[in-house]
């Protein structure tokens, strides 16, 4: 079965600064994709980020972008030019041939002005 | 447009009662889900279904009855609600349920069973 642990329940970071959630995965597949959840106060799951584990290249969204590390099964998702707006919970998930997401536990994440 | 709705958005009732949560998406998709949010946020696979049938249905009490009378619609009935039962219910939907598939997430039910 395969697990997703954010190590990091809380961060926080200063407006316009960069900031960096970690994301560690447990399989034994190959091919399988990575996804960044948002959950912002309203509740609503907003998917930030996807990487298909066959593709060296890390992916990237305008501010989002993703250090990608398939050795070593990790998955770091990196917000530049922190926006008031950022604030909300993130999740790291997983989906591979259960054809299911398996999400970490989330890390909550503060903007501060 | 909302992609995925769910109804109600909240929902408050007493232990022993039976309720349901409504889902729909004008997405097109065929296949959608159920996740549970417990308190501490973490999100949980309930049910899964393709088409109209029952693929995923992981360790749920069967007071959870999954229903989906079409493909644009999978319902959510709780029978004997319970306090532990109290938490965020999702619905989402995707095309097809393969790896690379972004699945779309309704706004979510708080229920909370008094």
């Amino acid at each position: 079965a395969q697990t997703v642990t954010q190590s990091q329940p809380e961060m926080s970071v200063q407006e316009a600064e960069t900031v960096t959630l970690s994301c560690t995965y447990d399989t034994s597949e190959n091919n399988y994709y990575l996804f960044w959840y948002k959950q912002p106060p309203s509740r609503q799951m907003i998917l930030v980020i996807r990487q298909e584990a066959y593709k060296q290249q890390n992916a990237t969204e305008n501010r989002f972008s993703v250090n990608f590390q398939k050795a070593a099964k990790s998955f770091s998702l990196k917000i530049s030019d922190s926006q008031l707006g950022d604030t909300a919970m993130y999740f790291c998930a997983f989906k591979g041939s259960a054809r299911q997401l398996t999400f970490g536990s989330g890390t909550q994440l503060t903007v501060l002005p | 447009d909302t992609a995925v709705s769910q109804t109600p958005k909240y929902l408050v009732t007493q232990m022993g009662n039976d309720k349901s949560i409504k889902c729909e998406q004008n997405l097109g998709h065929d296949t959608m889900y159920w996740y549970k949010q417990d308190s501490k946020k973490f999100l949980k696979i309930m049910f899964s279904y393709n088409n109209k049938e029952l693929i995923i249905n992981e360790t749920v009490p069967n007071r959870f009855s999954p229903k989906s009378p079409d493909k644009a619609h999978l319902n959510l009935h709780i029978n004997s609600l319970e306090l532990g039962d109290s938490a965020v219910y999702f619905c989402a939907s995707s095309q097809g349920d393969r790896a690379n598939t972004e699945a779309f997430f309704g706004q979510g039910t708080r229920l909370t069973v008094v």
